[in-house]
């Protein structure tokens, strides 16, 4: 039940954009986006509910497909902060559970 | 503000051995939940409570013990630890599932079995 994310790495170039997907064989209630820096716990960054929304957080947005409970993760004009690896989490229609996904690993280099 | 405390940050272990991994939150929040963290596997669900008095197995239950006797704690523990557990622990809580509240993490506890 755990959402798979695509890639699975990425480098980038500061100022570069980048997007990162996350997809679910579940029917979602709602999809949200956490990023990881080395060593910490992982911080929320935003929430989408179903209905196909698009989210915005400074230069990171986001989208979420219920037909096809995918979202995806939009970084522009990336910066040296961005650096960390991200997770999507999930809450399915029924049950409790909120899974997260595999990860990405996202490098920014100068 | 506390948030959400688990302790301890660290720990070792021999095969076999006992431990409880400790949570606290003092944000009244309903939903708590246990993760893992592997390289390349992402976070993990080990078990969750909605509440007082209710837990449930996630994906990965095997091994590992919850009581939810009160809101704020939600311990973890492992009953005979196996080199397979070494991992990174973090423990999570929201108001709710299903109400689209975001999750809040601990700092995580770094296991190592030997």
């Amino acid at each position: 039940q755990q959402p798979v994310q695509s890639p699975q790495a990425v480098i980038l170039r500061e100022g570069e954009d980048a997007v990162i997907n996350c997809s679910s064989s579940k029917a979602l209630y709602s999809v949200h986006w956490y990023r990881q820096k080395h060593g910490e716990a992982p911080v929320f960054l935003m929430i989408l509910l179903k209905g196909g929304e698009q989210k915005g957080h400074d230069k990171i947005s986001a989208s979420f497909n219920e037909k096809k409970q995918q979202s995806s993760l939009y970084l522009t004009a990336s910066q040296l902060s961005y650096s960390g690896t991200y997770f999507c989490g999930t809450e399915v229609n029924t049950g409790n559970q909120f899974y997260f996904g595999t990860g990405t690993s996202l490098t920014v280099i100068p | 503000n506390a948030g959400v405390t688990q302790t301890p940050k660290f720990q070792v272990l021999k095969t076999g051995q006992s431990m409880t991994l400790q949570c606290a939150q003092d944000m009244n929040h309903e939903y708590m939940s246990w993760y893992r963290q592997d390289p390349g596997m992402g976070l993990r669900l080990i078990h969750y409570s909605v509440g007082a008095g209710i837990t449930d197995q996630g994906e990965v239950p095997n091994g590992y013990n919850v009581s939810r006797s009160t809101t704020e704690d939600f311990p973890l523990r492992l009953l005979s630890a196996a080199p397979s557990q070494t991992s990174v622990y973090f423990c999570a809580s929201s108001y709710s599932v299903g109400g689209a509240q975001p999750q809040h993490f601990g700092d995580g506890t770094r296991l190592s079995i030997l």
